[in-house]
C-alpha cells in the first residue's frame, strides 16, 4: 500500500474552474503537508497542518484552501485556477510536527489551459 | 535567511563513474540537513539525512553524504554511478521557529543528474 497517496495524479483544466486535490496517508502521522512543485522544479512548502490544525501558512493566495477532515486527510482546493496555478502539488506527511523526516506523495500534476 | 544553494543545475556522468553533488545552506541554528531523489514523473524519496553525531553519514542506493558545518555543505556522493541513478536530486535543510528543531524543509533547486551508458 502506498503511504502517501493522492489523487488525481494528473489533472488538465480550463482557467476558472474550481478543483480539489486529494491526500491520504496510512502512517499514522500527527503532521501532513502541500507543496508546490514549479515547471523549473523549485520546491517550496505551502502548508502544514498538525492533528487536523493548521500550522503553516506560506503566504499562498486565498483562492487555495487546505481542509483536513482528520489526521490522516488533506485536502487542497484551488478555486477560480490560474494558468500560473499550473505545477507539481505534493502532500507529504511526517509522524509529528517537529523533528521528524517527511515522505512525500507521488504528485499530482495540474494543467491549466 | 535560510536558503539552500546548489551550484549545479545538471550533471552528465559515465556510467561507472563517480559523482559528487553540490549542496550549501545558510541557517543560523543547528541544521538538519536531507538529501532527496525524484525520478522522473515521481514523487521525492529520502536518501539520506544528517541531524547530528558523524557528519559522514550513509543512505539508500548506495549513497552517502558529508556535513562539514565550516563550509556549510553537505555534499552527496556515490562511488559508482548506475544508469538508473539518473534523476533530480534536492538538497533541503529543516527550519522552523524552534532552534533546536525545525517543522518545514527548505528545498535547494535541485541538481538534474544524466547517466551515459
Amino acid at each position: 500500500d502506498t503511504a502517501v497517496s493522492q489523487t488525481p495524479k494528473y489533472l488538465v483544466t480550463q482557467m476558472g474552474n474550481d478543483k480539489s486535490i486529494k491526500c491520504e496517508q496510512n502512517l499514522g502521522h500527527d503532521t501532513m503537508y502541500w507543496y508546490k512543485q514549479d515547471s523549473k522544479k523549485f520546491l517550496k512548502i505551502m502548508f502544514s497542518y498538525n492533528n487536523k490544525e493548521l500550522i503553516i501558512n506560506e503566504t499562498v493566495p486565498n483562492r487555495f484552501s487546505p481542509k483536513s477532515p482528520d489526521k490522516a486527510h488533506l485536502n487542497l482546493h484551488i478555486n477560480s485556477l490560474e494558468l500560473g496555478d499550473s505545477a507539481v502539488y505534493f502532500c507529504a506527511s511526517s509522524r509529528e510536527r517537529y523533528g521528524n523526516t517527511i515522505y512525500f506523495g507521488e504528485g499530482s500534476w495540474l494543467t491549466v489551459v | 535567511a535560510q536558503s539552500v544553494t546548489q551550484p549545479d543545475i545538471h550533471i552528465t556522468v559515465s556510467e561507472g563513474a563517480s559523482l559528487e553533488l553540490r549542496c550549501n545552506y545558510s541557517y543560523g541554528a543547528t541544521p538538519y540537513l536531507f538529501w532527496y531523489v525524484q525520478s522522473p514523473g515521481q514523487g521525492l524519496q529520502l536518501l539520506l539525512k544528517y541531524f547530528s553525531g558523524d557528519t559522514l553519514v550513509q543512505g539508500i542506493k548506495g549513497f552517502e553524504a558529508e556535513f562539514k558545518r565550516s563550509q556549510s555543505s553537505f555534499n552527496l556522493r556515490k562511488p559508482s554511478v548506475h544508469w538508473s541513478d539518473a534523476a533530480e536530486y534536492f538538497c533541503a535543510v529543516g527550519v522552523g521557529a524552534v532552534k533546536t528543531s525545525y517543522d518545514k524543509v527548505i528545498f535547494g533547486p535541485g541538481t538534474s543528474l544524466s547517466v551515459i551508458p
